[in-house]
């Protein structure tokens, strides 16, 4: 089973601004896709599905690249709130095995 | 509430010592796992159930054992734990596969 990948960061932005994290997978056959939050020391929680579509919750919007194979979460209008680690899962049809990237750290300060 | 839970929150033991986490989900759950999470690594997959008596490996098995007599419950076992045990540690539980995950609250465990 291949990795999932992310850039750990920290990113470091004022509040207001716009962020994007990416997240490339290796395996073809990755079914289905997650962006969690985790705040420090607490439990991973699901931030929002990835649909093929793309999708949209408020002021995140996450896109799934299948021929390049990597999803993506965009934050816009920072929170002082939003401030946790993003991990990026991955399920592979047939293994009930997700693939959990090491996370992207976010930042927001005033 | 639905909710999943864990105890203890925080364990210290010594090498060799038999433990038991627990884990209880009231979402009628058909699939559980367990995790650890270690600085640099993520989160880790130890176990997982899809259903009551079946159980299968994870990424990093060695050294675990679980069980699932019944649906609701899902606990890891350490029969003689060892310091690279230390680590962070969840449970999760899921409606089915690929399908969102709730995870419990964590078990610190320390062994020394």
């Amino acid at each position: 089973r291949k990795e999932v990948e992310q850039d750990p960061g920290p990113f470091n932005v004022p509040e207001g601004a716009t962020v994007a994290f990416n997240c490339t997978y290796s395996n073809s056959a990755s079914q289905s896709f997650f962006w969690y939050r985790q705040d420090c020391r607490k439990e991973p929680k699901l931030l929002m599905s990835v649909y093929s579509s793309g999708n949209e919750d408020g002021r995140f919007t996450a896109q799934l690249n299948r021929a390049s194979q990597y999803i993506s979460l965009l934050i816009r209008d920072s929170k002082l709130s939003d401030s946790a680690t993003y991990l990026c899962v991955v399920n592979t049809g047939g293994s009930y095995i997700p693939t959990f990237g090491r996370g992207t750290s976010l930042i927001v300060h005033p | 509430e639905a909710q999943v839970t864990q105890n203890p929150r925080y364990l210290i033991t010594v090498t060799g010592k038999k433990l038991t986490v627990t884990c209880s989900q009231n979402m009628n759950h058909e699939y559980m796992s367990w995790y650890r999470q270690d600085p640099g690594l993520g989160l880790r997959q130890i176990y997982y159930s899809m259903n009551v008596e079946v159980t299968d490996k994870g990424d990093v098995p060695e050294g675990y054992k679980v069980s699932r007599k019944e649906k609701r419950n899902f606990p890891l076992i350490l029969e003689s734990p060892s310091p690279n045990q230390t680590s962070l540690y969840f449970c999760a539980s899921s409606l089915a596969e690929s399908y969102e995950q709730y995870f419990g609250p964590g078990t610190r465990l320390t062994v020394t």
